[in-house]
């Protein structure tokens, strides 16, 4: 089944701990995408990639670092948690970054920053 | 600038009437447009998209949506509403960088 999958689903960790939200896709998809949700604000862009050793980041990239080794993955690290950190993560990909590719996205991870 | 708005935060119909989701754009030139759905726990599940040519589009679940260039809008539309509707719909841009508008949480009575 085409899919794109997230680890952990939900995580509550503590300010200053470094963690690790995975990213994988099964679709061979060149373009990825990291995405937080918040209320209001709908989702915002955190990093996105547009190939292997490609990354950029997006609208609201302060305090995420993103990797792109391999096609498949697209781990999204949060160095040094914070509270404002807070949020529902989506991973995303899709066949290419030009206009009118269709994005697939992830489960969602919810993450609490204490 | 880029900028997508969906000015209705929530609507409230009752099952088996129609519907309408707003959705304004501003871009330069034509954009490419997108619905997405998201149910309670879920992931965003693409409805529908415009590219060009016919400005009325058909979708998954019964939805369509019109493409208004005068009006800068890509309303998403349904003749009549299932309890099983009830969710947040994303209305989305694609200039050179993806956009997501705040997003309209739908509720259905029964």
């Amino acid at each position: 089944e085409a899919q794109v999958t997230q680890n952990p689903r939900y995580l509550i960790t503590v300010t200053g701990k470094k963690l690790t939200v995975t990213c994988s896709q099964n679709m061979n998809h060149e373009y990825m995408s990291w995405y937080r949700q918040d209320p209001g604000l709908g989702l915002r862009q955190i990093y996105y990639s547009m190939n292997v050793e490609v990354t950029d980041k997006g609208d609201v990239p302060e305090g995420y670092k993103v990797s792109r080794k391999e096609k498949r993955n697209f781990p999204l690290i949060l160095e040094s948690p914070s509270p404002n950190q807070t949020s529902l993560y989506f991973c995303a990909s899709s066949l290419g970054g030009r206009p009118g590719n269709e994005q697939f996205f992830g489960p969602g991870t919810r993450l609490t920053v204490l | 600038a880029q900028s997508v708005t969906q000015p209705d935060i929530h609507i409230t119909v009752s099952e088996g009437a129609s519907l309408e989701l707003r959705c304004n754009y501003s871009y330069g030139a034509t954009p490419y447009l997108f619905w997405y759905v998201q149910s309670p726990g879920q992931g965003l599940q693409l409805l529908l998209k415009y590219f060009s040519g016919d400005t009325l589009v058909q979708g998954i679940k019964g939805f369509e949506a019109e493409f208004k260039r005068s009006q800068s809008s890509f309303n998403l539309r349904k003749p009549s509403v299932h309890w099983s509707d009830a969710a947040e719909y994303f209305c989305a841009f694609q200039g050179y960088k993806y956009i997501f508008g705040t997003g309209t949480r739908l509720k259905v009575l029964a």
